[in-house]
């Protein structure tokens, strides 16, 4: 079963827009990180976020996590053509030993000029 | 050139065919690990790695086996393929802790007929 699903499953906006997604999990974990992938490439980690912390900003990216709720937010803002990409959460098990990783099934979020 | 690649990339066999995917990383990371892609699924973890002769089972090992006799490869062999192999299969790699950043291979896309 998946730790993480990503909501929406596909979006799709506007170059200059803010784009919004959204991340929920099941068990407690140590930290929550988002990955990205181009089409027919592989996975390339954006951001980790402990789960100690609320939140976290890396150049037009902004990362919220709320463990009471077991949710995480990616906002990527002013998109470009080039943020077109597939967006994954990855998530560890704190109640399992939390040894792995495990993704969720991504947001596909198309940014047309 | 230094990083994580995955040979072959492509790949078409057929039922019943043993079939190995390779995977090597210049880094000496500790912690490497195979995962598969399927639409819907988002990436499942097959099998991962601690160190050189350390494995475990990730969400779905069943009709795979793996070695590690060097920290550097990590190969993933599919001993009698069948059509539900048929996915596209990421080898990642990381060091310090399994749950860190990982960096991941560009993938092989592995078609069983």
């Amino acid at each position: 079963s998946q730790q993480g699903e990503e909501d929406p499953q596909a979006l799709s906006i506007q170059e200059g827009e803010n784009a919004t997604m959204n991340c929920s999990y099941k068990t407690s974990i140590n930290n929550l990180q988002w990955y990205r992938q181009n089409s027919g490439r592989g996975l390339v980690h954006l951001i980790l976020i402990r789960s100690n912390e609320r939140e976290k900003h890396s150049g037009r990216l902004r990362v919220t996590l709320d463990t009471s709720k077991k949710s995480s937010s990616l906002l990527i803002t002013a998109s470009r053509a080039a943020d077109t990409a597939s967006y994954f959460c990855a998530t560890d098990d704190a109640t399992g030993g939390g040894n792995k990783l495990t993704f969720g099934t991504g947001t596909q979020l198309k940014v047309e000029l | 050139d230094a990083g994580i690649t995955q040979s072959p990339r492509y790949k078409i066999t057929e039922t019943g065919r043993q079939v190995t995917l390779m995977c090597h990383q210049t880094w000496s990371h500790s912690y490497m690990f195979w995962y598969r892609q399927d639409l819907g699924h988002g990436l499942r973890l097959i099998y991962y790695s601690a160190a050189a002769d350390i494995t475990d089972k990730g969400e779905v090992p069943d009709g795979y086996v793996v070695s590690r006799s060097k920290t550097e490869n990590f190969p993933l062999t599919l001993e009698s393929a069948t059509r539900s192999q048929t996915s596209v299969y990421f080898c990642a790699s990381t060091n310090g802790r399994y749950t860190g950043e990982l960096f991941f291979g560009e993938g092989s896309r592995l078609t069983v007929l």
